[in-house]
């Protein structure tokens, strides 16, 4: 079974540019969660899907960051315009099932490394 | 708010030492669960162990085991006779342990890189 997959691996852009970043969670995996890591810091939770609702946004950093899952499968999370603070690496997660009795274990991809120049 | 420090950022080791990785935590909650994750050079998180908060038996996995003490909030993480491929970041987790819709968003510490020497 393949595991959580993100695209690009790594990202090198211009500050103001924009840059769209996707992940693809393990098949019938309704979570879906964004994190990153800034500059060597701890991994911070950034929001949180339920198939295609946005459940938990608390941790969006500001406007600039939009992330969508349209048809509650893959996910995209979009940087307009990418500053030098949002450089780090952006991973993606996935659990099964949001009404589950029992813990439901994250399982990460990747990430994708972005460097803002 | 949660919260979770790992105050060794780096650790360098020699093949066959045993290494100890700290990890102290705050939360409000009587209940939570603790996690350990493994990022080697590869780049993603490899999940190695979840804990509950009523659960302080120490748990042992191969060369790996757990200490955790609720009564200093903490849950350290000990390598037995580290191996080469050991070497990676290792970060601590928090989460809430309500199941809920919410879903159960991790608190993660800074993480400390181990680096085993041959």
């Amino acid at each position: 079974e393949a595991g959580v997959t993100q695209f690009p691996s790594h990202s090198v852009i211009e500050k103001g540019q924009t840059v769209t970043l996707r992940c693809d969670p393990i098949s019938g995996h309704d979570n879906l969660y964004w994190y990153r890591r800034v500059m060597g810091k701890e991994i911070k939770f950034l929001l949180h899907f339920v198939k295609e609702s946005k459940q938990d946004e608390s941790g969006m950093p500001n406007n600039r960051f939009l992330a969508e899952r349209t048809g509650g499968t893959y996910s995209t999370l979009k940087v307009q315009p990418a500053e030098l603070e949002d450089s780090g690496v952006y991973f993606c997660a996935s659990s099964q099932d949001p009404y589950a009795s029992s813990y439901n274990e994250q399982f990460f991809g990747p990430g994708t490394r972005l460097t803002v120049l | 708010a949660q919260k979770v420090t790992q105050a060794q950022t780096e650790i360098s080791v020699v093949e066959k030492e045993d290494v100890t990785l700290d990890c102290v935590y705050e939360t409000r909650d009587t209940t939570y669960y603790l996690f350990w994750y493994k990022q080697p050079p590869s780049g993603e998180l490899v999940f190695l162990i979840r804990r509950n908060s009523f659960d302080e038996q120490n748990e042992i996995s191969g060369r790996y085991s757990w200490n955790f003490q609720k009564s200093t909030s903490s849950f350290n993480f000990t390598i037995t006779a580290s191996q080469v491929v050991d070497s990676a970041v290792y970060f601590c987790a928090l989460s809430d342990f309500m199941i809920k819709a919410a879903g159960n968003k991790l608190t993660f510490g800074g993480g400390t890189r181990v680096l085993v020497k041959p």
